[in-house]
Protein backbone atom coordinates (compact mmCIF):
# COMPACT_ATOMS: atom_id res chain seq x y z
CA UNK A 1 0.00 0.00 0.00
CA UNK A 2 1.71 3.54 -1.01
CA UNK A 3 -0.53 5.41 0.80
CA UNK A 4 -2.04 7.49 -1.97
CA UNK A 5 -5.73 6.85 -2.05
CA UNK A 6 -7.85 7.35 -4.89
CA UNK A 7 -11.76 7.07 -5.79
CA UNK A 8 -13.50 5.25 -7.61
CA UNK A 9 -12.04 2.52 -8.34
CA UNK A 10 -13.97 1.86 -11.31
CA UNK A 11 -15.97 4.43 -13.54
CA UNK A 12 -18.73 3.53 -16.23
CA UNK A 13 -20.10 6.50 -18.20
CA UNK A 14 -21.11 7.64 -21.59
CA UNK A 15 -19.62 9.62 -24.48
CA UNK A 16 -19.99 13.35 -23.66
CA UNK A 17 -20.45 13.05 -19.98
CA UNK A 18 -18.00 14.59 -17.67
CA UNK A 19 -16.25 12.93 -14.55
CA UNK A 20 -14.26 13.51 -12.09
CA UNK A 21 -11.25 11.77 -10.47
CA UNK A 22 -10.10 11.95 -6.72
CA UNK A 23 -6.77 11.87 -5.50
CA UNK A 24 -5.33 11.70 -1.55
CA UNK A 25 -1.96 12.21 -1.50
CA UNK A 26 0.67 10.39 1.13
CA UNK A 27 0.78 12.19 4.50
CA UNK A 28 3.15 14.75 3.79
CA UNK A 29 3.32 14.96 0.31
CA UNK A 30 3.08 18.53 -1.23
CA UNK A 31 3.17 16.53 -5.08
CA UNK A 32 0.42 15.60 -6.94
CA UNK A 33 0.68 13.75 -10.17
CA UNK A 34 -1.74 12.39 -12.72
CA UNK A 35 -1.14 10.04 -15.81
CA UNK A 36 -2.66 8.12 -18.61
CA UNK A 37 -1.97 4.72 -18.86
CA UNK A 38 -4.06 3.55 -22.29
CA UNK A 39 -3.48 0.01 -23.81
CA UNK A 40 -2.12 1.38 -26.71
CA UNK A 41 0.28 4.37 -25.63
CA UNK A 42 1.50 3.72 -22.01
CA UNK A 43 1.87 5.61 -19.26
CA UNK A 44 1.80 9.03 -20.10
CA UNK A 45 2.25 12.02 -18.16
CA UNK A 46 -0.79 14.40 -17.12
CA UNK A 47 0.16 17.36 -14.94
CA UNK A 48 1.67 18.12 -11.91
CA UNK A 49 1.02 19.99 -8.96
CA UNK A 50 2.78 21.03 -6.33
CA UNK A 51 1.15 22.88 -2.73
CA UNK A 52 -1.95 24.11 -4.98
CA UNK A 53 -0.17 25.47 -8.22
CA UNK A 54 -0.09 23.80 -11.32
CA UNK A 55 3.76 22.93 -11.81
CA UNK A 56 4.02 21.15 -15.03
CA UNK A 57 1.96 20.09 -17.88
CA UNK A 58 2.39 17.17 -20.24
CA UNK A 59 0.08 15.67 -23.07
CA UNK A 60 -3.32 16.87 -21.45
CA UNK A 61 -5.89 17.62 -23.72
CA UNK A 62 -8.18 21.02 -23.24
CA UNK A 63 -10.82 18.42 -21.98
CA UNK A 64 -9.59 18.07 -18.96
CA UNK A 65 -8.53 19.91 -15.95
CA UNK A 66 -7.10 18.94 -12.74
CA UNK A 67 -6.83 21.09 -9.21
CA UNK A 68 -5.28 20.47 -5.99
CA UNK A 69 -7.41 22.26 -2.80
CA UNK A 70 -5.62 23.57 0.43
CA UNK A 71 -5.51 20.10 1.77
CA UNK A 72 -3.72 18.94 -0.89
CA UNK A 73 -6.06 16.23 -2.48
CA UNK A 74 -6.27 16.48 -6.47
CA UNK A 75 -8.88 16.22 -8.51
CA UNK A 76 -9.07 15.74 -12.34
CA UNK A 77 -11.77 16.40 -14.66
CA UNK A 78 -12.49 14.71 -17.67
CA UNK A 79 -15.11 16.90 -19.61
CA UNK A 80 -16.66 15.80 -23.33
CA UNK A 81 -15.76 12.39 -23.12
CA UNK A 82 -14.65 10.01 -25.73
CA UNK A 83 -14.61 6.41 -26.50
CA UNK A 84 -10.34 6.61 -27.08
CA UNK A 85 -10.18 8.17 -22.96
CA UNK A 86 -10.96 4.53 -21.86
CA UNK A 87 -7.69 4.23 -19.87
CA UNK A 88 -6.15 3.67 -16.37
CA UNK A 89 -5.73 7.01 -14.47
CA UNK A 90 -2.92 7.50 -12.02
CA UNK A 91 -2.03 9.83 -9.47
CA UNK A 92 1.09 9.87 -7.83
CA UNK A 93 2.67 11.76 -4.81
CA UNK A 94 5.88 12.66 -3.73
CA UNK A 95 7.67 14.78 -1.11
CA UNK A 96 8.78 17.64 -2.70
CA UNK A 97 8.61 18.94 -6.40
CA UNK A 98 12.39 17.61 -6.17
CA UNK A 99 13.76 16.05 -9.45
CA UNK A 100 14.78 12.77 -7.56
CA UNK A 101 11.53 12.63 -5.45
CA UNK A 102 10.48 8.96 -5.39
CA UNK A 103 7.04 9.04 -6.54
CA UNK A 104 4.52 6.44 -5.12
CA UNK A 105 1.77 5.79 -7.35
CA UNK A 106 -1.83 5.04 -6.18
CA UNK A 107 -4.33 1.80 -7.01
CA UNK A 108 -5.44 4.03 -10.28
CA UNK A 109 -9.19 4.53 -11.33
CA UNK A 110 -10.23 2.85 -14.68
CA UNK A 111 -12.26 4.99 -17.00
CA UNK A 112 -14.61 2.96 -18.94
CA UNK A 113 -16.32 5.59 -21.88
CA UNK A 114 -19.15 3.68 -23.90
CA UNK B 1 11.62 13.94 -30.28
CA UNK B 2 12.33 12.83 -26.76
CA UNK B 3 12.05 8.86 -26.64
CA UNK B 4 12.39 6.34 -24.19
CA UNK B 5 13.15 2.65 -25.97
CA UNK B 6 12.74 -0.41 -24.09
CA UNK B 7 13.46 -3.94 -25.18
CA UNK B 8 12.51 -6.62 -24.94
CA UNK B 9 9.24 -5.88 -24.96
CA UNK B 10 8.73 -9.54 -23.64
CA UNK B 11 10.77 -12.06 -22.07
CA UNK B 12 10.00 -15.45 -20.42
CA UNK B 13 12.55 -16.88 -18.08
CA UNK B 14 12.71 -19.41 -15.42
CA UNK B 15 12.16 -18.99 -12.32
CA UNK B 16 16.09 -18.45 -10.16
CA UNK B 17 17.55 -17.52 -13.50
CA UNK B 18 18.91 -14.12 -14.07
CA UNK B 19 17.72 -11.16 -16.55
CA UNK B 20 18.77 -8.34 -18.13
CA UNK B 21 16.43 -5.52 -19.61
CA UNK B 22 17.62 -2.51 -21.84
CA UNK B 23 16.17 1.29 -21.80
CA UNK B 24 17.32 3.75 -24.49
CA UNK B 25 16.98 7.34 -24.36
CA UNK B 26 17.08 10.30 -26.38
CA UNK B 27 15.85 12.40 -23.65
CA UNK B 28 17.44 16.09 -23.75
CA UNK B 29 18.64 17.98 -20.82
CA UNK B 30 18.53 14.62 -18.18
CA UNK B 31 18.05 14.46 -15.10
CA UNK B 32 17.14 11.48 -13.80
CA UNK B 33 16.33 7.05 -14.88
CA UNK B 34 13.91 6.12 -13.36
CA UNK B 35 13.01 2.01 -13.16
CA UNK B 36 9.23 0.78 -12.30
CA UNK B 37 7.60 -1.87 -11.69
CA UNK B 38 3.80 -2.46 -12.20
CA UNK B 39 1.92 -5.59 -11.94
CA UNK B 40 -1.26 -5.78 -14.21
CA UNK B 41 -4.20 -3.05 -13.16
CA UNK B 42 -1.86 -1.68 -10.42
CA UNK B 43 0.12 1.63 -10.21
CA UNK B 44 3.26 1.26 -10.20
CA UNK B 45 6.10 1.09 -7.83
CA UNK B 46 9.48 2.49 -7.52
CA UNK B 47 12.80 -0.25 -8.27
CA UNK B 48 15.90 2.53 -8.46
CA UNK B 49 16.14 6.55 -9.30
CA UNK B 50 19.50 7.70 -10.70
CA UNK B 51 20.84 11.16 -11.55
CA UNK B 52 23.39 11.98 -14.04
CA UNK B 53 26.22 11.15 -11.88
CA UNK B 54 25.60 7.89 -10.70
CA UNK B 55 25.93 4.69 -12.81
CA UNK B 56 24.38 2.38 -10.62
CA UNK B 57 22.20 1.86 -8.03
CA UNK B 58 21.12 -1.30 -6.60
CA UNK B 59 17.38 -2.42 -4.81
CA UNK B 60 17.67 -6.06 -3.51
CA UNK B 61 17.88 -8.62 -6.40
CA UNK B 62 17.15 -5.48 -8.34
CA UNK B 63 20.48 -3.81 -10.09
CA UNK B 64 20.18 -0.68 -12.33
CA UNK B 65 23.17 0.84 -14.53
CA UNK B 66 23.39 4.47 -16.59
CA UNK B 67 25.30 5.38 -19.21
CA UNK B 68 24.62 8.51 -19.20
CA UNK B 69 27.37 9.21 -22.37
CA UNK B 70 25.56 6.11 -24.37
CA UNK B 71 22.25 7.11 -23.09
CA UNK B 72 21.78 3.78 -22.07
CA UNK B 73 20.50 1.85 -18.58
CA UNK B 74 19.45 -1.46 -18.27
CA UNK B 75 18.05 -3.39 -15.05
CA UNK B 76 19.18 -6.69 -13.62
CA UNK B 77 17.18 -8.85 -12.17
CA UNK B 78 18.86 -11.65 -10.14
CA UNK B 79 17.34 -15.31 -8.66
CA UNK B 80 14.08 -14.16 -10.12
CA UNK B 81 10.53 -15.07 -8.36
CA UNK B 82 7.70 -15.66 -9.75
CA UNK B 83 6.35 -12.40 -8.26
CA UNK B 84 8.56 -10.95 -10.11
CA UNK B 85 6.65 -11.72 -13.28
CA UNK B 86 5.41 -8.37 -14.36
CA UNK B 87 5.68 -4.94 -16.37
CA UNK B 88 9.16 -3.07 -16.20
CA UNK B 89 9.11 0.30 -17.27
CA UNK B 90 11.88 2.91 -17.93
CA UNK B 91 11.16 6.68 -17.56
CA UNK B 92 13.13 9.41 -17.87
CA UNK B 93 12.91 13.13 -16.49
CA UNK B 94 13.97 16.37 -17.87
CA UNK B 95 16.09 18.22 -15.89
CA UNK B 96 14.08 21.30 -16.71
CA UNK B 97 10.93 20.23 -14.79
CA UNK B 98 10.43 17.10 -12.27
CA UNK B 99 6.96 16.98 -13.63
CA UNK B 100 8.05 15.71 -17.21
CA UNK B 101 8.29 12.92 -17.32
CA UNK B 102 8.72 10.39 -20.35
CA UNK B 103 8.22 6.86 -20.46
CA UNK B 104 9.17 3.59 -21.91
CA UNK B 105 6.77 1.10 -23.14
CA UNK B 106 7.49 -1.41 -20.74
CA UNK B 107 9.12 -5.23 -21.12
CA UNK B 108 6.85 -7.71 -19.83
CA UNK B 109 8.54 -10.21 -17.48
CA UNK B 110 7.31 -13.74 -16.92
CA UNK B 111 8.76 -15.60 -14.52
CA UNK B 112 7.55 -19.39 -15.15
CA UNK B 113 8.31 -22.07 -12.56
Amino acid sequence: DSGVTQTPKHLITATGQRVTLRCSPRSGDLSVYWYQQSLDQGLQFLIQYYNGEERAKGNILERFSAQQFPDLHSELNLSSLELGDSALYFCASSPTSGYADTQYFGPGTRLTVL
Amino acid sequence: KNQVEQSPQSLIILEGKNCTLQCNYTVSPFSNLRWYKQDTGRGPVSLTIMTFSENTKSNGRYTATLDADTKQSSLHITASQLSDSASYICVVTLNTNAGKSTFGDGTTLTVKP
